[in-house]
């Protein structure tokens, strides 16, 4: 099965100054991908960025960069110039080729912007 | 294109009586995803179709609970006898193909009593 490990429950920020977000993932399969999204106090669901595991490059969407590391298993989140309309819960779930029974979304972390 | 919808968006129901709750997603995505997210927990699978073909469901997924997407557009769940233990948020969310990502619908948030 996967793991999914979001180690910061709760993250604060000063708007305007850069955050990493930490994700750390157990998988045997050798093809997956990686996904962020954003859950605001609204409850939807945002996409936020898509790596692939075999991309050399580490995936960048705007304010969004994704720090890959496919040895440690590792896919942070760095937000660049925070704002405050970045506070919401954040979650790195894989999309994985084998049984979708065993996606899971992990625990989240909450972000806070501070003004 | 406008996303994904699902109604109702809320739903107060007595313990014992059934609930439906529909999916529409974005036209021509072929796969449907439903999820359920209690507080403080992130989604959690469900099940999902490929066009019309139920191709996954997973462990929380009680008899209790049905799934179908007759056409291979809109999709509807059901949950029968509802239980305290089934209030939470259920989410939809389609894509085009596996290797995208999922847009997920505002959700609709059950409330047992």
């Amino acid at each position: 099965a996967q793991k999914i490990t979001q180690t910061q429950p709760g993250m604060f920020v000063q708007e305007k100054e850069a955050v990493t977000l930490d994700c750390t993932y157990d998988t045997s399969d050798q093809s997956y991908g990686l996904f962020w999204y954003k859950q605001p106090s609204s409850g939807e669901m945002i996409f936020l960025i898509y790596q692939g595991s075999y991309d050399e490059q580490n995936a960048t969407e705007g304010r969004y960069s994704l720090n890959f590391q496919k040895a440690r298993k590792s896919a942070n989140l760095v937000i660049s110039a925070s704002q405050l309309g970045d506070s919401a819960m954040y979650f790195c779930p894989p999309l994985m080729k084998t049984s979708y029974d065993k996606v899971i979304f992990g625990p989240g972390t909450s972000l806070s912007v501070i003004p | 294109d406008t996303g994904v919808s699902q109604n109702p968006r809320h739903k107060i129901t007595k313990r014992g009586q059934n609930v439906t709750f529909r999916c529409d997603p974005i036209s021509e995505h072929n796969r449907l995803y439903w999820y359920r997210q209690t507080l403080g927990q992130g989604p959690e699978f469900l099940t999902y179709f490929q066009n019309e073909a139920q191709l996954e469901k997973s462990r929380l997924l009680s008899d209790r609970f049905s799934a179908e997407r007759p056409k291979g557009s809109f999709s509807t769940l059901e949950i029968q006898r509802t239980e305290q233990g089934d209030s939470a948020m259920y989410l939809c969310a389609s894509s085009p193909t596996e290797d995208y990502e999922q847009y997920f619908g505002p959700g609709t948030r059950l409330t047992v009593t």
